[in-house]
Protein backbone atom coordinates (compact mmCIF):
# COMPACT_ATOMS: atom_id res chain seq x y z
CA UNK A 1 0.00 0.00 0.00
CA UNK A 2 0.85 3.59 -0.46
CA UNK A 3 3.21 5.21 2.25
CA UNK A 4 4.37 8.48 3.87
CA UNK A 5 8.52 8.23 3.37
CA UNK A 6 9.80 9.10 7.17
CA UNK A 7 13.56 9.65 8.27
CA UNK A 8 14.92 9.17 10.49
CA UNK A 9 14.20 5.56 10.36
CA UNK A 10 15.63 5.23 14.00
CA UNK A 11 17.35 7.08 16.15
CA UNK A 12 19.17 6.81 19.48
CA UNK A 13 19.60 10.09 21.06
CA UNK A 14 20.62 11.44 25.10
CA UNK A 15 18.03 12.21 27.25
CA UNK A 16 17.78 16.34 27.18
CA UNK A 17 18.59 16.46 23.37
CA UNK A 18 16.33 17.80 20.79
CA UNK A 19 15.16 15.60 18.34
CA UNK A 20 13.69 16.52 14.82
CA UNK A 21 11.98 14.11 12.18
CA UNK A 22 10.26 14.38 8.77
CA UNK A 23 7.87 13.29 6.37
CA UNK A 24 7.78 13.80 3.04
CA UNK A 25 4.64 12.73 0.02
CA UNK A 26 4.79 12.96 -3.65
CA UNK A 27 1.46 13.79 -3.01
CA UNK A 28 -0.06 17.20 -1.92
CA UNK A 29 -2.34 16.99 1.01
CA UNK A 30 -4.61 19.17 3.47
CA UNK A 31 -4.34 17.39 6.72
CA UNK A 32 -1.13 16.53 8.65
CA UNK A 33 -1.37 14.33 12.02
CA UNK A 34 1.70 13.21 14.24
CA UNK A 35 0.98 9.79 16.60
CA UNK A 36 2.87 8.55 18.53
CA UNK A 37 2.72 4.89 19.58
CA UNK A 38 4.10 1.78 22.34
CA UNK A 39 4.28 -1.34 22.27
CA UNK A 40 1.15 -3.29 22.19
CA UNK A 41 -1.18 -0.06 22.03
CA UNK A 42 -2.65 2.13 19.41
CA UNK A 43 -1.51 5.35 18.23
CA UNK A 44 -1.92 8.38 20.02
CA UNK A 45 -2.36 11.63 18.37
CA UNK A 46 -0.23 14.48 19.07
CA UNK A 47 -0.37 17.05 16.82
CA UNK A 48 -3.03 18.02 13.70
CA UNK A 49 -2.10 20.91 11.30
CA UNK A 50 -4.04 21.79 8.83
CA UNK A 51 -2.95 24.68 6.68
CA UNK A 52 0.13 25.02 4.72
CA UNK A 53 2.89 27.00 7.05
CA UNK A 54 0.89 26.24 10.49
CA UNK A 55 3.65 25.95 13.15
CA UNK A 56 1.43 23.74 16.39
CA UNK A 57 3.01 23.06 19.48
CA UNK A 58 1.69 20.51 21.86
CA UNK A 59 4.28 20.70 25.47
CA UNK A 60 7.54 20.06 23.98
CA UNK A 61 6.54 18.60 20.57
CA UNK A 62 6.54 21.22 17.60
CA UNK A 63 5.36 20.28 13.92
CA UNK A 64 5.09 22.34 10.89
CA UNK A 65 2.73 22.02 7.90
CA UNK A 66 5.54 22.01 4.78
CA UNK A 67 4.91 25.13 2.18
CA UNK A 68 4.94 23.01 -0.84
CA UNK A 69 2.01 20.58 1.43
CA UNK A 70 4.58 17.88 1.10
CA UNK A 71 6.44 17.39 3.60
CA UNK A 72 5.73 17.62 7.59
CA UNK A 73 8.44 18.09 10.19
CA UNK A 74 8.09 17.34 14.05
CA UNK A 75 10.72 18.63 17.07
CA UNK A 76 11.02 17.08 20.47
CA UNK A 77 12.68 19.41 22.88
CA UNK A 78 14.81 18.56 25.72
CA UNK A 79 13.97 14.61 25.33
CA UNK A 80 12.89 12.39 28.17
CA UNK A 81 12.61 8.24 28.44
CA UNK A 82 9.27 8.68 28.38
CA UNK A 83 9.52 10.06 24.56
CA UNK A 84 10.57 6.43 23.27
CA UNK A 85 8.28 5.22 20.86
CA UNK A 86 7.72 4.79 17.10
CA UNK A 87 6.56 8.59 15.65
CA UNK A 88 4.01 7.87 12.68
CA UNK A 89 2.77 11.04 10.34
CA UNK A 90 -0.49 10.54 8.78
CA UNK A 91 -1.98 12.51 5.86
CA UNK A 92 -4.87 12.52 3.79
CA UNK A 93 -8.52 13.52 4.83
CA UNK A 94 -10.88 10.63 5.64
CA UNK A 95 -8.36 7.91 4.14
CA UNK A 96 -5.15 8.81 6.06
CA UNK A 97 -1.88 7.19 4.91
CA UNK A 98 1.07 6.97 6.99
CA UNK A 99 4.42 6.81 7.00
CA UNK A 100 7.08 4.14 7.73
CA UNK A 101 7.52 5.72 11.45
CA UNK A 102 10.67 6.99 13.57
CA UNK A 103 11.67 4.86 16.26
CA UNK A 104 13.21 6.98 19.01
CA UNK A 105 15.39 5.55 21.86
CA UNK A 106 16.32 7.81 24.38
CA UNK A 107 19.80 7.19 26.80
CA UNK A 108 19.34 7.99 29.95
CA UNK B 1 -14.30 10.32 29.20
CA UNK B 2 -14.28 7.32 27.35
CA UNK B 3 -12.06 6.61 24.73
CA UNK B 4 -11.88 4.44 21.49
CA UNK B 5 -12.58 0.79 22.77
CA UNK B 6 -12.03 -2.42 20.43
CA UNK B 7 -12.78 -5.99 21.45
CA UNK B 8 -11.60 -9.15 21.99
CA UNK B 9 -8.07 -7.86 22.57
CA UNK B 10 -6.18 -10.29 20.98
CA UNK B 11 -7.56 -13.56 19.20
CA UNK B 12 -5.78 -16.35 17.67
CA UNK B 13 -7.46 -18.13 14.41
CA UNK B 14 -6.93 -21.42 12.02
CA UNK B 15 -6.70 -20.30 7.98
CA UNK B 16 -9.44 -20.47 6.77
CA UNK B 17 -11.76 -19.72 9.86
CA UNK B 18 -13.90 -16.23 9.59
CA UNK B 19 -13.46 -13.45 12.33
CA UNK B 20 -15.38 -10.54 13.58
CA UNK B 21 -13.77 -7.44 15.56
CA UNK B 22 -15.43 -4.85 17.39
CA UNK B 23 -15.39 -1.27 18.20
CA UNK B 24 -17.03 1.72 20.06
CA UNK B 25 -16.16 4.97 19.14
CA UNK B 26 -16.09 8.53 21.25
CA UNK B 27 -19.19 9.67 22.62
CA UNK B 28 -20.51 12.19 19.45
CA UNK B 29 -18.08 10.67 16.90
CA UNK B 30 -20.35 9.56 14.11
CA UNK B 31 -17.29 8.08 11.84
CA UNK B 32 -15.73 5.04 12.38
CA UNK B 33 -12.31 4.23 10.54
CA UNK B 34 -10.66 0.48 10.38
CA UNK B 35 -6.78 -0.11 9.71
CA UNK B 36 -4.83 -3.03 9.53
CA UNK B 37 -1.15 -2.19 10.93
CA UNK B 38 1.60 -5.58 9.91
CA UNK B 39 4.52 -5.64 12.52
CA UNK B 40 7.13 -3.27 11.85
CA UNK B 41 4.78 -0.94 9.79
CA UNK B 42 2.50 1.93 9.23
CA UNK B 43 -1.40 1.30 9.82
CA UNK B 44 -2.95 0.65 6.18
CA UNK B 45 -6.72 2.12 5.50
CA UNK B 46 -9.18 -0.78 5.04
CA UNK B 47 -12.78 1.25 5.87
CA UNK B 48 -14.36 4.54 6.63
CA UNK B 49 -17.97 4.96 7.38
CA UNK B 50 -19.83 7.68 8.31
CA UNK B 51 -23.91 8.05 9.40
CA UNK B 52 -23.63 3.85 8.39
CA UNK B 53 -22.58 4.39 5.16
CA UNK B 54 -19.07 3.16 3.61
CA UNK B 55 -17.56 6.31 2.67
CA UNK B 56 -14.07 4.61 1.72
CA UNK B 57 -12.39 1.66 1.33
CA UNK B 58 -8.93 0.52 1.22
CA UNK B 59 -6.94 -1.88 -0.98
CA UNK B 60 -8.42 -4.89 0.66
CA UNK B 61 -9.82 -7.72 -0.90
CA UNK B 62 -13.60 -8.76 -0.69
CA UNK B 63 -13.24 -11.39 2.09
CA UNK B 64 -13.09 -7.33 4.44
CA UNK B 65 -16.27 -6.03 5.19
CA UNK B 66 -17.79 -3.94 7.87
CA UNK B 67 -20.68 -2.23 8.95
CA UNK B 68 -21.99 0.44 11.23
CA UNK B 69 -24.77 0.73 13.64
CA UNK B 70 -27.41 2.98 14.58
CA UNK B 71 -25.17 3.65 17.82
CA UNK B 72 -21.87 4.02 15.40
CA UNK B 73 -20.38 1.28 16.79
CA UNK B 74 -18.72 -0.77 14.17
CA UNK B 75 -17.72 -4.21 12.88
CA UNK B 76 -14.97 -5.79 10.84
CA UNK B 77 -15.39 -9.28 9.35
CA UNK B 78 -12.97 -10.66 7.89
CA UNK B 79 -13.73 -14.24 6.03
CA UNK B 80 -11.60 -17.05 4.84
CA UNK B 81 -8.63 -16.19 7.07
CA UNK B 82 -4.84 -15.99 5.42
CA UNK B 83 -1.51 -16.60 7.70
CA UNK B 84 -0.82 -12.91 6.23
CA UNK B 85 -4.18 -11.57 7.97
CA UNK B 86 -2.55 -11.72 10.92
CA UNK B 87 -1.55 -8.05 12.41
CA UNK B 88 -2.59 -5.51 14.40
CA UNK B 89 -6.49 -3.97 13.36
CA UNK B 90 -7.03 -0.86 15.11
CA UNK B 91 -10.38 1.07 15.08
CA UNK B 92 -10.01 4.68 14.32
CA UNK B 93 -13.14 7.61 15.26
CA UNK B 94 -12.88 10.92 14.19
CA UNK B 95 -14.87 13.97 14.46
CA UNK B 96 -14.62 16.97 11.91
CA UNK B 97 -13.66 20.19 14.04
CA UNK B 98 -13.68 23.32 12.39
CA UNK B 99 -10.76 22.83 10.81
CA UNK B 100 -10.73 19.04 9.72
CA UNK B 101 -10.44 15.70 10.30
CA UNK B 102 -8.51 13.97 13.68
CA UNK B 103 -8.69 10.49 13.84
CA UNK B 104 -8.27 8.70 17.56
CA UNK B 105 -7.34 5.37 17.55
CA UNK B 106 -8.39 2.49 19.93
CA UNK B 107 -6.00 -0.13 21.48
CA UNK B 108 -6.58 -2.72 18.67
CA UNK B 109 -7.56 -6.15 18.44
CA UNK B 110 -4.51 -8.64 17.41
CA UNK B 111 -4.95 -11.20 15.51
CA UNK B 112 -2.96 -14.11 14.79
CA UNK B 113 -3.59 -17.28 12.24
CA UNK B 114 -2.27 -20.10 12.50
Amino acid sequence: GQQLNQSPQSMFIQEGEDVSMNCTSSSIFNTWLWYKQEPGEGPVLLIALYKAGELTSNGRLTAQFGITRKDSFLNISASIPSDVGIYFCASGTYKYIFGTGTRLKVLA
Amino acid sequence: DAGVTQSPTHLIKTRGQHVTLRCSPISGHKSVSWYQQVLGQGPQFIFQYYEKEERGRGNFPDRFSARQFPNYSSELNVNALLLGDSALYLCASSVTSGKGNEQFFGPGTRLTVL
